[in-house]
Parts: structure tokens; sequence; C-alpha cells
């Protein structure tokens, strides 16, 4: 089955550094989120995005649904160390009587002190 | 409190041996899914079910199968046939219909090694 190409696949940063990184497809998906997951943990959502373009925020978080419906981005401003962890991307097809996701491969990020 | 519960947290297995993984849910949610998460991977889908008794393989459902008698379980069984099974497996649900569209959301899942 398919994944989706996600970049950066790991990264070390520095406490208050901002973060981005973004996940591409070849396929059109309808709905974007993003989900972080901490070690021996299952993932948390952290934003879901439902309309092409659609730029949406949840504390330091800032996540896009891109205009080709095909890629989405996820920014984190002013990291923490809590900020640690693994996030994926995941591009879902969802009707009313169906909902499944693809995964991206993850990008595992370190914020030094 | 409302959630996905996963049990065991660990499990192994001998060889030639099925083993059945818990996946409950008290979200009231149409569909359910199992995930297979190998070390540095993302997530791979290995079954789905969108109603009781009703389900569909995903991704990598061979080794593997499922059963959903209640909406609010969907119990996972590795059978001897699927000779690589170590792995984390995550559980998930979410709500069907409505007017937008609900993510999944995940149990805290059960890592699975052989003896």
């Amino acid at each position: 089955g398919q994944q989706l190409n996600q970049s950066p696949q790991s990264m070390f940063i520095q406490e208050g550094e901002d973060v981005s990184m973004n996940c591409t497809s070849s396929s059109i998906f309808n709905t974007w989120l993003w989900y972080k997951q901490d070690p021996g943990e299952g993932p948390v959502l952290l934003i879901a995005l439902y309309k092409a373009g659609e730029l949406t925020s949840n504390g330091r978080l800032t996540a896009q649904f891109g205009i080709t419906r095909k890629d989405s981005f996820l920014n984190i401003s002013a990291s923490i160390p809590s900020d640690v962890g693994i996030y994926f991307c995941a591009g879902g097809r969802f009707t009313g009587t169906a909902s499944k996701l693809t995964f991206g491969t993850g990008t595992r990020l370190q914020v030094t002190l | 409190d409302g959630g996905i519960t996963q049990s065991p947290k660990y499990l192994f297995r001998k060889e030639g041996q099925n083993v059945t993984l818990s996946c409950e849910q008290n979200l009231n949610h149409d569909a359910m899914y199992w995930y297979r998460q190998d070390p540095g991977q993302g997530l791979r889908l290995i079954y789905y079910s969108q109603i009781v008794n009703d389900f569909q393989k995903g991704d990598i459902a061979e080794g593997y199968s499922v059963s959903r008698e209640k909406k609010e379980s969907f119990p996972l069984t590795v059978t001897s046939a699927q000779k690589n099974p170590t792995a984390f497996y995550l559980c998930a649900s979410t709500l069907l219909g409505g007017y937008s569209n609900q993510p999944q959301h995940f149990g805290d899942g059960t890592r699975l090694s052989i003896l």
C-alpha cells in the first residue's frame, strides 16, 4: 500500500527554534491530518484540515492544506523540549459512509536545550 | 472517561501460536481500524470495519483475522501464518456520516514480540 512522502525524516533543533515539515502525495486527498506520537504510545491528533488552501493553527502549531490537495505542511514555532516525538501526516478520503487514511513515514523531532 | 482501550500493553507469542489483541471503544464510533507499525515506519492498515458484522482487508491483511460482533469491540488475531508478527499494533476508531469528516482517534497500542 501507498505511504506518503514526509520530510525531513528527522531533525535536531535547539529550544526556541521554529520547525517546518511537509508531506507530499501523488494522489489527491479531501482531508489532511497531523498526528504526534510519543514513544510507546498511540498517535494523538494535532490538527485536521478539510479544505484546499486552509490554514489552521493550534497553539504554536500551524498547518496548511495544499492548493493542489496533494500536499500539506506543519510548522511549530518556538519549540520546547516536550515537542520531542514523531510527527505523522495522514491523507484522508472520506465519504459519508467510509473513512480511510494513508500515513506518511514520519518526522522524528529532537529538541536540545 | 471516553476513549479507546487496547490490551494487553505487551504480548509475547510462541512459534505456531495464535494470539488475540483486544480493542474496545466507548465513543460510540462507527468505524474501527487496526494498523501495524514497524520501527522507523509509518502506519500500515491491516483490517477495518465500518459497521457491525462487516469488515474489509487493508493493505497487509495476510496472517491476520478480525471480527466485529459488537459496535464497541474489534479484536485482532495474529495467526501462526503471520511469519513476522513482531511490531507495535494500533487500534483506531472514528464516526462516519454527518456534515464533516471525522479524524481517527487511536488507542495506546500493543507491542507484540516473538518468544
